[in-house]
């Protein structure tokens, strides 16, 4: 089982509609959770961080933690084309010589006008 | 935030040849990192470089293969050695603001190998 996996995609939806970005992981001592934003050709973007279980919301951008599940959840209300990208959800845990990150492998979105 | 640029942005190189990846940011930072991130494949960290110190590398990659400076707060280069066509990915650097979960990334440099 990998450390981290993610919906492998690639998700198309039509403008407006609800979109949910999803990773489960396998290793319990993950203490922070993120979403990067990776638009074609440029590097990752780092969109939302969040610590421990709940929620988080920014605009139209709400991440969600269930450390008992061992899933986060990445939800666009209102999507726009702009919003098309590839999604990376990426963890990390306190190693020897800080946090050390693991990455998922990232979902596609396509936002059709 | 931090502005971070990387040359060059693409390159093609020959097998058995090698190629020095530059990566500046715009202010001071301890912490720089270099990922690879292959096709439809996740980011992979490659090794972490402090200012003053010896680059920390992740397993499955050594030093010999990926040289890393760090001459100062604001630039490190990455150096992929006798290059094969497995070499051929996505070359990014990051570096980190405030806490560990911060991490900024640079455009990538696009390496194919032939």
């Amino acid at each position: 089982q990998k450390e981290v996996e993610q919906d492998p995609g690639p998700l198309s939806v039509p403008e407006g509609a609800i979109v949910s970005l999803n990773c489960t992981y396998s290793n319990s001592a993950f203490q922070y959770f993120m979403w990067y934003r990776q638009y074609s050709r440029k590097g990752p973007e780092l969109l939302m961080y969040t610590y421990s279980s709940g929620n988080k919301e920014d605009g139209r951008f709400t991440a969600q933690v269930d450390k008992s599940s061992k899933y986060i959840s990445l939800f666009i209300r209102d999507s726009q084309p702009s919003d098309s990208a590839t999604y990376l959800c990426a963890m990390s845990a306190l190693g020897n010589y800080g946090q050390n990150f693991v990455f998922g492998p990232g979902t596609r979105l396509s936002v059709l006008p | 935030s931090a502005v971070i640029s990387q040359k060059p942005s693409r390159d093609i190189c020959q097998r058995g040849t090698s190629l020095t990846i530059q990566c500046q940011v715009d202010s001071q930072v301890t912490m720089m990192f270099w990922y690879r991130q292959q096709p439809g494949q996740s980011l992979t960290l490659i090794a972490t470089a402090n200012q003053g110190s010896e680059a920390t590398y992740e397993s499955g990659f050594v030093i010999d293969k990926f040289p890393i400076s760090r001459p100062n707060l604001t630039f490190s280069t990455l150096t992929v050695s006798n290059m094969s066509p497995e070499d051929s990915s996505i070359y990014l650097c990051s570096v980190e603001l405030g806490g560990r979960y911060e991490q900024y990334f640079g455009p990538g440099t696009r390496l194919t190998v032939t």
